[in-house]
């Protein structure tokens, strides 16, 4: 049951950079995608989220972008700064009475200083 | 800031033994999940709660397992005879309201070890 996939398994950016995190699924009835981000030893931590109606969602150093058609969403960290070295997870649901969330199996980001 | 709280923080069982998993959602929140992620893949979901009742379960959440929200506070996962595939970290996450719009907020985890 591969609905979110994170095809990349880790990223290093340089501190100042760009970070971006990529994630594709194939339901199409999901509806509502977010983001966590995860240290060690923690919980996954909410970072953001985006409604199937919108195409991108902006919370700070953080923008999530949602292609519909291609059944993408990416994250963008920008500048990217060393605390944001963690792992993240794409995850989506699809309000049918359902309460789950799907997750992907995450992308190790390391933050180079 | 309020958080889910989660204990105990580790846990080591026997094979066979019965172990239970024991959270505090966010006060005010009314719907309550059980996610585990075994080492080195993905977080899954294994059950939903609300209204004292199990809303949503996975194919993972067999007559093993079950859930319980003995008070007005905790939210308990019982594992009845624990295997070697249990070993996990288990979360639990709670949220204001079901539907998708409503973000679910994890506890730090459960590690558990079935030797």
């Amino acid at each position: 049951d591969q609905q979110v996939k994170q095809n990349s398994p880790s990223l290093s950016v340089q501190e100042g950079r760009i970070s971006i995190l990529n994630c594709d699924y194939t339901n199409s009835m999901f509806d509502y995608f977010l983001w966590y981000k995860k240290y060690p030893a923690e919980g996954p931590t909410f970072l953001i989220s985006i409604s199937s109606i919108k195409d991108k969602n902006e919370d700070g150093r953080f923008t999530v972008f949602l292609n519909k058609s291609a059944k993408h969403l990416s994250l963008h960290i920008v500048p990217s700064q060393p605390g944001d070295s963690a792992v993240y997870f794409c995850a989506a649901s699809a309000d049918l009475g359902t309460y789950k969330y799907i997750f992907g199996t995450g992308t190790r980001l390391k933050v180079l200083a | 800031e309020p958080e889910v709280t989660q204990t105990p923080s580790h846990q080591v069982t026997q094979m066979g033994q019965e172990v239970i998993l024991r959270c505090v959602p966010i006060s005010n929140h009314l719907y309550f999940y059980w996610y585990r992620q075994i080492l080195g893949q993905k977080v899954e979901f294994l059950v939903s709660f609300y209204n004292n009742e199990i809303s949503e379960k996975s194919e993972i959440f067999d007559d093993q397992f079950s859930v319980e929200r003995p008070d007005g506070s905790n939210f308990t996962l019982k594992i009845r005879s624990t295997k070697l595939e249990d070993s996990a970290m288990y979360f639990c996450a709670s949220s204001l309201g079901g539907s998708s719009y409503n973000e679910q907020f994890f506890g730090p985890g459960t590690r558990l070890t079935v030797l």
